[in-house]
């Protein structure tokens, strides 16, 4: 069965600490997508990354970098020299080719970052 | 701007009172759907549309109805709401299982 798991409900960091946010996921598929989403105070989705299973190079991108690895069905997100603009509730997200549902993102049950000054 | 586009942000209405909250995105995209996000449940996908005139029943679509006419609308109604739809509901669009991008979310309170 398809699954994301965020095993971390919470997660409270100083500012400019480093901080992981960690992903498993199951599923059935060879090939898969795995995003990650941001949604801050305010409410709304915030798309930040999309992943291919046949890519698994990591990639940064300013103070973010994600480490995905096939052979643990991990898809962490790293933030670095955290700020706290980053405080919000951060999904993983899977989406599947074969088994998919009209494009359905099976999403975990999302991190709660929050970044104290 | 590609964007996906709801409303109302916030509504507050009554039991049994129909309302329709739209959804329209300018990305040309195939798939849209709609999300509810609710504490401890997190997000389900309620309605999923692959085309104009296709559209089929996501995880929770129990008191929901959507219609897509037109590739860029994708409405969601509810004609008789309970106080147990009330939630946060996103509307999203998306090249398939490619991946999807949402709207801001729309508050809604049924009393």
């Amino acid at each position: 069965a398809q699954k994301v798991t965020q095993a971390q409900t919470e997660i409270s960091v100083v500012e400019k600490e480093d901080v992981t946010l960690d992903c498993v996921y199951e599923t059935r598929d060879t090939t898969y997508y795995l995003f990650w989403y941001k949604q801050p105070p305010s409410g709304e989705l915030v798309f930040l990354i999309r992943r291919n299973s046949f890519d698994e190079q990591n990639e940064i991108s300013g103070r973010y970098s994600w480490n995905f690895q096939k052979s643990t069905s991990s898809f962490n997100f790293t933030i670095t020299a955290s700020q706290v603009v980053d405080s919000a509730v951060y999904f993983c997200a899977l989406s599947e080719r074969v088994y998919n549902q009209g494009g359905k993102l099976i999403f975990g049950q999302g991190t709660e970052l929050s970044v104290k000054p | 701007e590609a964007q996906v586009t709801q409303n109302p942000r916030y509504l507050i209405t009554v039991t049994g009172k129909k309302l329709t909250v739209t959804c329209s995105q300018n990305m040309n995209h195939e798939y849209m759907s709609w999300y509810r996000q609710d504490p401890g449940l997190g997000l389900r996908q309620i309605y999923y549309s692959m085309n104009v005139e296709v559209t089929d029943k996501g995880d929770v679509p129990e008191g929901y109805k959507v219609s897509r006419k037109e590739k860029r609308n994708f409405p969601l109604i509810l004609e008789s709401p309970s106080p147990n739809q009330t939630s946060l509901y996103f509307c999203a669009s998306g090249p398939g299982f490619l991946g999807a991008f949402f709207g801001q979310g729309t508050r809604l309170t049924v009393v």
